[in-house]
């Protein structure tokens, strides 16, 4: 069953603001991790956050976890024409021997010149 | 690039082709992945091979069979595929052992067409 829902499905924003995406989970994790997805391409590994950590910076980006409340936020200050992609939230947890990956539907983050 | 290679990158077949996806990571990984993304849902997990071995199969159909001859190479054949069979199928690898956190590294996916 799907884990993680993004919100808002869809944000289209002006070069220069900041963007913000939400992402929510139901059960236990001991880790989320954020991903970008060009239009048709491959996905790209943005940040992990660990269970026990609540906030994490890398670059323009900062995420924010939230155990209680089952939730995270991407934050991308100052976007770019070419931050314009889709973001994927994704909850982490060991299983069968390896790190499994439950993926959410998206936000499609477009940013206009 | 990720180092995670895919072939071919666009597929077109018929319902009663065989055919056969490949995927090589260059990145010394021993966790590979197969994903299908469809249109506006969630990726998801189809296949996973651990040190070669297959440890997770979310109820696929058995139309498609994957193969991990190394742990460097992954394929998924096609037969008698359905229209709704029509995705991305995205290939992924991962370093897993004693860490409880690993990223996954994708390739740029095969986009099937199935008429």
């Amino acid at each position: 069953s799907q884990q993680g829902e993004e919100d808002p499905q869809a944000l289209s924003i002006q070069e220069g603001e900041n963007a913000t995406m939400n992402c929510s989970y139901k059960t236990s994790i001991n880790n989320l991790q954020w991903y970008r997805q060009n239009s048709g391409r491959g996905l790209v590994h943005l940040i992990l956050i660990r269970s026990n950590e609540r906030e994490k910076h890398s670059g323009r980006l900062r995420v924010t976890l939230d155990t209680s409340k089952k939730s995270s936020s991407l934050l991308i200050t100052a976007s770019r024409a070419a931050d314009t992609a889709s973001y994927f939230c994704a909850t982490g947890l060991r299983s069968g021997g390896y790190n499994k990956l439950i993926f959410g539907a998206g936000t499609r983050l477009a940013v206009h010149p | 690039e990720t180092g995670v290679t895919q072939t071919p990158r666009h597929l077109v077949m018929g319902m009663t082709n065989k055919k056969s996806l490949k995927c090589e990571q260059h990145l010394g990984h021993n966790a590979m992945y197969w994903y299908k993304q469809s249109a506006k849902k969630p990726l998801e997990l189809m296949f996973v091979y651990s040190l070669e071995e297959r440890v997770e199969n979310n109820s696929v159909p058995s139309r498609f069979s994957p193969e991990c001859p190394n742990s460097s190479h992954l394929f998924l054949h096609l037969h008698t595929l359905q229209p709704e069979d029509s995705a991305l199928y995205l290939c992924a690898s991962s370093q897993e052992g004693l860490a409880l956190y690993n990223e996954q590294f994708f390739g740029p996916g095969t986009r099937l067409t199935v008429l």
